[in-house]
């Protein structure tokens, strides 16, 4: 089993959808948590942390699960320029950041 | 622009010779981090630094790869004799402290022909 698994997608949505993403972790240890956004070719780019409690940033939340070793990404009102692939980030202590291999969206016009 | 920076960007070289890349973190960064991304996977750890000290290296670096960090500041990664298998992006990234996020540099794409 991958330490970090994401479904690959593709997710094609139209301009205005929501869509959400789930990403699953195999150490129970893991102690922190990100989300990262990818464009083609570019470096990852910090999207935003995930909280226990859940955190939200405009039209972007993010939710943690500790009992089922998952973590959320919500996308609300999704604009064209949310096309990009989300990274989901790991920490399982010391440094140690594994990432998933990622889900692509593209949001269709 | 006070972000992470790597050099060069592209790297084009021709099995077994050597080639250096070079990475600035961000200046109040202690920890600095390699990665190498292929197409298709999330970024895979290298190895990483606590200044100037050398704290963690993956399996996935062979005797060919050596990374460097003197006086805490830039590092560099070297790869030996490179194998068409080393190409790929070397992504560095820098960070205030543990368990914080990282933020990457534009990344350096290396093409082994």
């Amino acid at each position: 089993r991958k330490e970090v698994e994401q479904d690959p997608g593709p997710f094609n949505v139209p301009e205005g959808a929501t869509v959400a993403f789930n990403c699953t972790y195999s150490n129970s240890a893991s102690q922190s948590f990100f989300w990262y956004r990818q464009d083609c070719r570019k470096e990852p780019k910090l999207l935003m942390s995930v909280y226990s409690s859940g955190n939200e940033d405009g039209r972007f939340t993010a939710q943690l699960n500790r009992a089922s070793q998952y973590i959320s990404l919500l996308i609300r009102d999704s604009k064209l320029s949310d096309s990009a692939t989300y990274l989901c980030v790991v920490n399982l202590g010391w440094d140690d950041m594994r990432f998933g291999a990622g889900t692509r969206l593209t949001v269709k016009p | 622009d006070t972000g992470v920076s790597q050099d060069p960007r592209h790297k084009i070289t021709k099995r077994g010779q050597n080639v250096t890349f070079r990475c600035d973190p961000i200046s109040e960064h202690n920890r600095l981090y390699w990665y190498r991304q292929t197409l298709g996977q999330g970024p895979e750890f290298l190895t990483y630094f606590q200044n100037e000290a050398q704290l963690e290296k993956s399996r996935l670096l062979s005797d060919r790869f050596s990374a460097e960090r003197p006086k805490g500041s830039f590092s560099t990664l070297e790869i030996q004799r490179t194998e068409q298998g080393d190409s790929a992006m070397y992504l560095c990234a820098s960070s205030p402290g543990t368990l914080n996020e990282q933020y990457f540099g534009p990344g350096t794409r290396l093409t082994v022909t």
